[in-house]
């Protein structure tokens, strides 16, 4: 079975600090896919950012990184000069390679950045 | 280019009833998946149509039922509604990422606003 865990359910941040959120998994596949995506309030999910598996270089995407450890199933989300536009609800998902599109996801963490 | 359309947004329903969601992906994508979500359980995965066939179904009763049509829209419907079916359900939708090589890449979700259901 595949499980996704975020065991912080809340954090704050000041503007302008750095924050990182955490995110466990358990497979026993080896080919998947990990992702963050963003729920603002009363918004729509999007994407914030991806990472391959089979890739040992962590992701980046601006002032979004994550920190990949795959023998240890952790799969983290560093934002870094946090902007009031951040605060949001984020989860964690992956998806097994060549399976299709069933995600699973976690249950989310909610960040707020504080002026 | 025109996002993910899900109708109704908002729909209150009794106990009993039934309901039907619509979900219009981006023009393109062939694959539309659904998931319920409700608070502190998160997402949970309802079931993906790709090419108007149902791909993948998640643990979820057979009271609930999709289809996807040859435009790739795709509806979902759950019968005899109970309480707990309360959620926000949201619609994705994706296109084939292939990477260079045939070697396939992640495939990118697309998110809708959802539809609000309380089940009164």
């Amino acid at each position: 079975a595949q499980t996704v865990t975020q065991s912080q359910p809340e954090m704050s941040v000041q503007e302008a600090e750095t924050v990182t959120l955490s995110c466990t998994y358990d497979t026993s596949e080896n080919n998947y896919y990990l992702f963050w995506y963003k729920q603002p309030p009363s918004r729509q999910m999007i994407l914030v950012i991806r990472q391959e598996a089979y890739k040992q270089q962590n992701a980046t995407e601006n002032r979004f990184s994550v920190n990949f450890q795959k023998a240890a199933k952790s799969f983290s989300l560093k934002i870094s000069d946090s902007q009031l536009g951040d605060t949001a609800m984020y989860f964690c998902a992956f998806v097994v390679s060549n399976t299709g599109n069933q995600f699973y996801f976690g249950t989310g963490t909610s960040l707020t950045v504080i002026p | 280019k025109a996002g993910v359309t899900q109708t109704p947004r908002y729909l209150i329903k009794t106990r009993g009833q039934q309901v039907t969601l619509s979900c219009s992906p981006i023009s393109g994508h062939r694959s539309v998946s659904w998931y319920q979500q409700t608070p502190g359980q998160g997402l949970q995965f309802l079931f993906e149509y790709f090419s108007e066939t149902q791909r993948n179904k998640g643990n979820f009763p057979g009271r609930f039922s999709g289809r996807q049509f040859s435009n790739s829209r795709s509806e979902m419907n759950v019968s005899t509604l109970e309480l707990g079916d309360s959620a926000l359900y949201l619609c994705a939708s994706s296109s084939i990422d292939v990477l260079a090589g045939g070697r396939p890449g992640a495939n990118v979700l697309t998110f809708g606003a959802g539809s609000r259901l309380t089940v009164l």
